[in-house]
Order: C-alpha cells, then structure tokens, then sequence
C-alpha cells in the first residue's frame, strides 16, 4: 500500500487562506468517508484536526476545514496564523487488509 | 482525561526483537469497539501506520511489516505490547501509540496521541 501523495510544501500569509491535497485511490480515499488530518509540530505528537473528512474534534478552530472529491480530499485552513505553521499529515482508512495509510506529509509554512 | 506513554528500549542492534509498551490512563480497552495503534516516524519523514488492536482482540497490521510484528494487550494494566522481530536500521523511528475511540460520531481516527519514544537500530 502506497502513501498518500500530499504536496511537500505549502505557505501562506497571515489571514489568507491555504489547501492541502492528499491523493489517493479508490481503494482508500476514494473509496471511504474516513480521511482524518493531524498537526505535528516539530519534535511533538500529532494532534487530530479533522475526521471523517470535514468533521472537526471540540477545540479545533472552525478555520480548520475538510472536503473530498473522488480520490482526493483537503484540509483548507482559513485565517492563516502563525501558530498554524507546523506539518500536516492526512490519513485514510484503506479497508480491512491495509487498513490505515498515512500521507506524505506537508510543510505548511506562514510567511 | 486520556492519557498514553510509550516506553522501551532506545538503542537496538539488528536482528534484535523490539518490545515496547504503551501504557495508558483515562479509557478502557475493554469498552467495546475502543482500540490503540501504533505509528511510527523516521527522523525527518512521514508517519507509517504499524499497527492497531481492539477490545475484542482484533488485532491488524501493517502488510509490509505483518511477518515481524505481535501486538498485544493487557487489559488489567491498561497496557499495549508491540514486538518487532529481527530489527534492521530502517526501523530506526519514534513510536507513537495512540487512542481510537468508536462512538457514535467516529471510528475511524486516531484521537489522542502518546508523546512517542525514539529507537535507534545500529550495530
């Protein structure tokens, strides 16, 4: 099973708005309503920010939001703040044998 | 208030068996559909998703590490054991363990996170 494709890097400037993709296939992404995205901060533990693809956890801010079209679902984050800078990863259930896979990852940067 | 801590060894040389424990604090794992999992990070990459048990003892792993890796739970300690057989340097990683809750609203995410534990393998 193969990860997720996530664009390495993305950045943005304070208040303005950024997407971050994560493609994958029918067997996974495509195939299930159950794409979550996590935040790492450097040398910390992932913190979940949306489930099920757009459903966000109590706490996470409502600039946080998710969507899925086919293979490929998105993490928007609107607002941009500097303390959103940090790594994103997505994660989709791929079905009873592979189970979960991760994305590759992305650096969001705040200009 | 859900906690989760990994511990284990630090250092590792290949072909050794790598046992690491997760012990946690606010759930239970013998609540029905509850589970803890285990990801992994390289220093510098992406997660890897290892491995994954259940209250009812359904347990899953990763295809690509299936042959090497037993996950384990002892509900009476509120502990999880992963054990890897035969390490090499590529499993130099930190470990997370990790809470997935089943309600109503969700199975299928990995909710709180363990502050993960690095492991060398090195000759």
């Amino acid at each position: 099973q193969s990860a997720l494709t996530q664009p390495r890097s993305v950045s943005g400037s304070p208040g303005q708005s950024v997407a971050i993709s994560c493609t994958g296939t029918s067997s996974d992404v495509g195939g299930y309503n159950y794409v979550s995205w996590y935040q790492q901060y450097p040398g910390k533990a992932p913190k979940l920010m949306i489930f099920d693809v757009s459903k966000r956890p109590s706490g996470v801010p409502d600039r946080f939001s998710g969507s899925k079209s086919g293979n490929t679902a998105s993490l928007t984050i609107s607002g941009l703040q500097a303390e959103d800078e940090a790594d994103y990863y997505c994660c989709s259930y791929a079905g009873s044998y592979t189970y979960d896979v991760f994305g590759t990852g992305t650096r969001l940067t705040v200009l | 208030q859900i906690t989760l801590k990994e511990s284990g060894p630090t250092l590792m040389k290949p072909t050794q068996t790598l046992t690491l424990t997760c012990t946690f604090s606010g759930f239970s794992l013998s609540t029905s559909g509850v589970g803890v999992g285990w990801i992994r990070q390289p220093p510098g990459k992406a997660l890897e998703w290892v491995a994954l048990i259940y209250a009812n003892d359904d347990k899953r792993y990763s295809p690509s590490l299936k042959t090497r890796l037993t996950i384990t739970k002892d509900t009476s300690k509120n502990q999880v054991v992963l054990t890897m057989t035969n390490v090499d340097p590529v499993d130099t990683a930190t470990y997370f363990c990790a809470h997935r809750p089943c309600t109503s609203i969700s199975c299928y995410s990995f909710t709180t996170w363990g502050q993960g534990t690095m492991v060398t393998v090195s000759s």
